[in-house]
């Protein structure tokens, strides 16, 4: 099965930072990747699928790149209601595999 | 509205047994694949099952396989997941989403917590 990689981790960025988190796949998954962005005791959101297309409704500082097996999301001003934790998952084949997750915190 | 309320969590002893349900509405769910995910503390989100619309095609993660069953009755516009030989890993909050690939609609979740 194809295993997905986040980095970093974790991060801590200022108010209006620009954020890049990254996710890759073992092997290529073409566009097939969406983001999800999980707060604190709420239920998950797709922010970003077909790796850049942005779900209604999601602010436009939060953007999506990439395909093969490397992608980027990228917040271009870091909002505090942004603090959460973001996940990768692919949806080329199943198993529809998520990242391990990156957290994101204010500094 | 979407809205997708899960229930049937609960404790249960490794081993043992749950069906969990999801009811839809605000959308025709007879349309739509469906999907479980789960959140496991220090564990992050896992893709579980996904079905089809017609019901007649399923997919499961590896680590449930053979052990739980993805259903639905469209005509109760509700989803199911039976889970058998529970293990204290399965212990999450399960979500039903829709879609049959990434999910745009998410439920609220229900708590399933495997322990003796």
């Amino acid at each position: 099965d194809i295993q997905m990689t986040q980095s970093p981790s974790s991060l801590s960025a200022s108010v209006g930072d620009r954020v890049t988190i990254t996710c890759r796949a073992s092997q290529g998954i073409s566009n097939f990747l969406a983001w999800y962005q999980e707060k604190p005791g709420k239920v998950p959101k797709l922010l970003i699928y077909a790796a850049y297309i942005l779900q209604s409704g999601v602010p436009s500082r939060f953007g999506g790149s990439g395909s093969g097996t490397e992608f980027t999301l990228t917040i271009s001003s870091l909002q505090p209601e942004d603090i959460a934790t973001y996940y990768c998952q692919k949806y080329d084949t199943p198993p529809f595999t998520f990242g391990p997750g990156t957290r994101v915190d204010i500094k | 509205e979407v809205q997708l309320v899960e229930s049937g969590g609960g404790l249960v002893q490794p081993g043992g047994s749950l069906r969990l349900s999801c009811a839809a509405s605000g959308f025709t769910f007879s349309s739509h694949w469906m999907q479980w995910v789960r959140h496991s503390p220090g564990r992050g989100l896992l893709w579980v099952s996904r079905i089809n619309a017609e019901a007649s095609s399923t997919h499961y993660a590896d680590s449930v396989k053979g052990r739980f069953t993805i259903s639905r009755d469209n005509a109760k516009n509700t989803l199911f997941l039976q889970m058998n030989s529970l293990r204290a890993e399965d212990t999450a909050v399960y979500y039903c989403s829709r879609g049959g690939s990434y999910s745009d609609y998410w439920g609220q979740g229900t708590l399933v917590t495997v322990s003796s």
